[in-house]
Parts: structure tokens; sequence; C-alpha cells
């Protein structure tokens, strides 16, 4: 199974919104929605932004929020802030016990 | 605070073995669990394994390019998580996570990680 499809790269100004894609198939991203996003700052562990496809964890803004269409999956994060400047990678079930994860996302926030 | 903590990392040939461990502290070891996750150089991250908890079988899965030559086991009574990795090959070179799996945050959400220990497979 190939990993999920992500954009090298997404940027944008304070306070603007920016929308990360993660792209699969129908046997990963859009048989399943056990989609999850996370964020990893330089020289620190990921951490999970969204967990089953729009679910946030306690803790994490209200500007990050996740979606599904189809075989794709998307993370938004609204009122761009400088701090939110980090690699952002998404992961599915796949079936068969598998789990896929994206190639990540550098989102640089100008 | 959960904490995971590998360790075991270090430069090897191709076709040598090397076992990593994971020390795990701050919530209960043997109902989660556990899975391995690996960057290469450059590259995204990669699941490599899970291993259920015992009430759910303890049994592993494992992606197909490691399939037949990891082994993922865990000892409860110590808190530890192990990868065991035989006839390492040159694509097997990154940094290898432990992490829980579906803990906190539901089937299949990558719930807290480790910081990481680096094995690099090389002549």
């Amino acid at each position: 199974q190939s990993a999920l499809t992500q954009p090298p790269s997404a940027s944008g100004s304070p306070g603007q919104s920016v929308t990360i894609s993660c792209t699969g198939t129908s046997s990963d991203i859009g048989g399943y929605n056990y989609v999850s996003w996370y964020q990893r700052h330089p020289g620190k562990a990921p951490k999970v932004m969204v967990y089953g496809v729009n679910k946030r964890p306690s803790g994490v803004p209200d500007r990050f929020s996740g979606s599904k269409s189809g075989n794709t999956a998307s993370l938004t994060v609204s009122g761009l802030r400088a701090e939110d400047e980090a690699d952002y990678y998404c992961s599915s079930y796949a079936g068969g016990s598998n789990l896929l994860f994206g190639g990540g996302t550098k989102l640089t926030v100008l | 605070e959960v904490q995971l903590v590998e360790s075991g990392g270090g430069l090897v040939k191709p076709g040598g073995s090397l076992r990593l461990s994971c020390a795990a502290s701050g919530f209960t070891f043997s109902k989660a669990w556990m899975t391995w996750v690996r960057q290469a150089p450059g590259k995204g991250l990669e699941w490599v394994g899970r291993i259920r908890s015992k009430t759910n079988g303890g049994t592993p899965d494992y992606a197909a390019p490691v399939k037949g030559r990891f082994t993922i086991s865990r000892e409860d009574s110590e808190n530890t998580l192990y990868l065991q990795m035989d006839n390492l090959k040159s694509d097997d070179t990154a940094v290898y996570y432990c992490a829980t799996e579906g803990y906190v945050y539901g089937f299949h959400a990558v719930d807290t990680w480790g910081q990481g220990t680096l094995v690099t497979v090389s002549s």
C-alpha cells in the first residue's frame, strides 16, 4: 500500500486560513472514519490535532478542524498564528490491520 | 504524565540485528495497544507495526516491508515494549518511535509518541 498523498508545503499569513489535503483511496480514507492529523514542531514528538476525521482533543484550539470527502481528508487551520508553523501529517486506517501515513506538509506562516 | 522513552538504536551492518526498547510510564501500559512508527531521512512517517493489549489477544501486526524480519513484543510486568529487527537493510535506516495507539483518542489514532531512537544500517 502506498503512503497517503499530502502537498509538501503550504503557507498563509497570520489570521488567514489554510487547508492541507490528504489523498488516499477507497481502501483507506474513503473506507473508514479513522483519519488523524498530527502536528510536529522541530525536535518535538508529534501531537494529535484531529482524530476520527473531525474530533479535536481537549486543549487543541478550535482553529483546527478536520473533514473528509470521498478519498480525501483535509485539515483546516483558521486564524493562522506563528506557532502553527510546523510539519503536519495525516494517517488513516487502511484495512487488514494496516495504518498509513502521509508524507507530511510543511506549513509556513508568512 | 505519559512518557515513552526509546533506546537501543545505533549503527548496524546490513543483514545484522538490533533490538529497540521502549520504557513506558504514566499510564496503564498493559491496557494499551502499542505501535512503532519510523521516519527515514527526508521522508514521511511510516507505520511499522503494533501489538495489541493482552486482553485483546496480545497479537502483533506488521507493515509489509518489515513482515518476517521484525518482531514486536511486550513485557507488561516491566512496562516495556520491544522491537526486534533482523536481516536489516539500508532502507530500514530511520528514527524509530514507539507510541500508544487508540489509548486516548480512539481506534487507530497514534496518541502519544516517544522522542525516537535512530537506527542506521550501513556497511
